[in-house]
């Protein structure tokens, strides 16, 4: 069993609408959540980053974290063509320097 | 303020021989990572440096190493290539120790090995 699991999608909504992406983890000791946006042969792009528990915001994008659960968010508010890309959670603990984990990764389409 | 830079772009090598990939961290920034990402999954952490000395290390073989250079360009190499070493290989630099750590990363060198 992987340490973070990412359900690959795809995920087709239409412009507009709310997107939710998730991801399920198994090391408690992780306490640092980032959100990756990754466009098809390019690097990925840090969208959200938070610590613990909790919700952040960022314009259409929320992110919450549930370490009780060990689940974590990504919502997409009014969504666009051009929010069409993969995405990937990734995760580490307080004491692992720059080493994520990341999940496999949610193919994401909006169609217009 | 420039990005994180890599290259070569493309490469394609056959099993055995050995690859070098470059990078170019973010100006400023005193931390590379490197990371393989496999078609259709997520990044894997291969080893991380911090001024000069390599500072952890994911599950890899000893035949993944990497340098860091004193203007925090980096590079990887790979000997005794193998099939599943075919991948895009990112590079990633932060800013460790002045109360952030964001990573931010290179566009990828994807190694194509036959």
């Amino acid at each position: 069993q992987k340490e973070v699991e990412q359900d690959p999608g795809p995920l087709s909504v239409p412009e507009g609408a709310i997107v939710s992406l998730n991801c399920t983890y198994s090391n408690s000791a992780f306490q640092y959540f980032m959100w990756y946006r990754q466009y098809s042969r390019k690097g990925p792009e840090l969208l959200m980053y938070t610590y613990s528990s909790g919700n952040k915001e960022d314009g259409r994008f929320t992110a919450q974290v549930d370490k009780s659960s060990k689940y974590i968010s990504l919502f997409i508010r009014d969504s666009q063509p051009s929010d069409s890309a993969t995405y990937l959670c990734a995760m580490k603990p307080g004491n692992a320097g720059n080493m994520l984990t990341f999940g496999g990764g949610t193919r994401l389409m909006v169609k217009p | 303020e420039t990005g994180v830079t890599q290259s070569p772009t493309h490469l394609i090598k056959t099993r055995g021989q050995q690859v070098t990939l470059r990078c170019s961290s973010q100006s400023g920034h005193n931390t590379v990572s490197w990371y393989q990402q496999a078609l259709g999954q997520g990044p894997q952490f291969i080893f991380q440096y911090y001024r000069e000395e390599e500072n952890g290390r994911g599950n890899f073989p000893p035949r993944f190493s990497g340098l860091q250079f004193p203007n925090y360009s980096s590079e990887l190499n790979v000997n005794a290539l193998e099939l599943d070493d075919s991948a895009l290989y990112l590079c990633a630099s932060s800013l460790v120790g002045r109360g952030t750590d964001t990573q931010y990363f290179g566009p990828g060198t994807r190694l194509t090995v036959l």
